[in-house]
């Protein structure tokens, strides 16, 4: 399987900050690198799919870029409701999730 | 917009059969752009995919799991199911299933449950 490699763990950061989290692949994935976002007690949801197209009715705050190996997930001004456990996916073969970065407020 | 619901037992004991049902609304299960599939999350861990279907019946699934995996569809009921055999502690986990998307050579899961917890416990 292809390990998923997500940095840094947790991340503590304060509202309007710039945050990015990064993803790093065991190999060469092309461009087929999603994230979700996850709260307390609720399912996961879709923010970006294909390393950088944002999923309808995501906020344009969100931003995904990279291929191959190395990825990224940049929110520009963290807000109140973004404070969550963000997630990355390949699917360049067997599915397999990163094992989450943790936001929290500073 | 699609809409999944999770249901099936809580509690499942040691070597039994865990079983879940997901419902399918505001779409149908027939679609061509959807595989439909599950994936589990241990408390206080991460997401592991279990393996997802078509509407056809074609299936594929995680390898890790895939000895005691069966998923199915029931097209009249807009519903698709999960089986999992021989269960232990270790797949205590709250249950998502989620619309399995392909655009291209990209999958992803765009829908989700609100997910299930099943415990596996004597």
């Amino acid at each position: 399987d292809i390990q998923m490699t997500q940095s840094p763990s947790s991340l503590s950061a304060s509202v309007g900050d710039r945050v990015t989290i990064t993803c790093r692949a065991s190999q060469s994935i092309s461009s087929y690198l999603n994230w979700y976002q996850q709260k307390p007690g609720k399912a996961p949801k879709l923010l970006i799919y294909t390393a950088s197209t944002l999923q309808s009715g995501v906020p344009s705050r969100f931003s995904g870029s990279g291929s191959e190996t190395d990825f990224t997930l940049t929110i520009s001004s963290l807000q109140p409701e973004d404070f969550a456990t963000y997630y990355c996916q390949q699917s360049y073969s067997t599915l397999t999730f990163g094992q989450g970065t943790r936001l929290e407020i500073k | 917009q699609l809409q999944l619901q999770e249901s099936g037992p809580g509690l499942v004991k040691p070597s039994e059969t865990l079983s879940l049902t997901c419902t399918v609304s505001g779409g149908s299960i027939s679609s061509s752009n959807y595989y439909w599939g599950w994936i589990r999350q241990p408390p206080g861990k991460g997401l592991e995919w279990i393996g997802s279907i078509y509407y056809s019946g074609s299936t594929y699934y995680n390898p890790s799991l895939k000895s005691r995996v069966t998923i199915s569809v029931d097209t009249s009921r807009n519903q698709f199911s999960l089986k999992l055999s021989s269960v232990t502690a270790a797949d205590t986990a709250v249950y998502y299933c989620a619309s399995h998307r392909i655009v291209g050579a990209s999958q992803f899961f765009d829908y989700w449950g609100q997910g299930t917890l099943v415990t596996v416990s004597s």
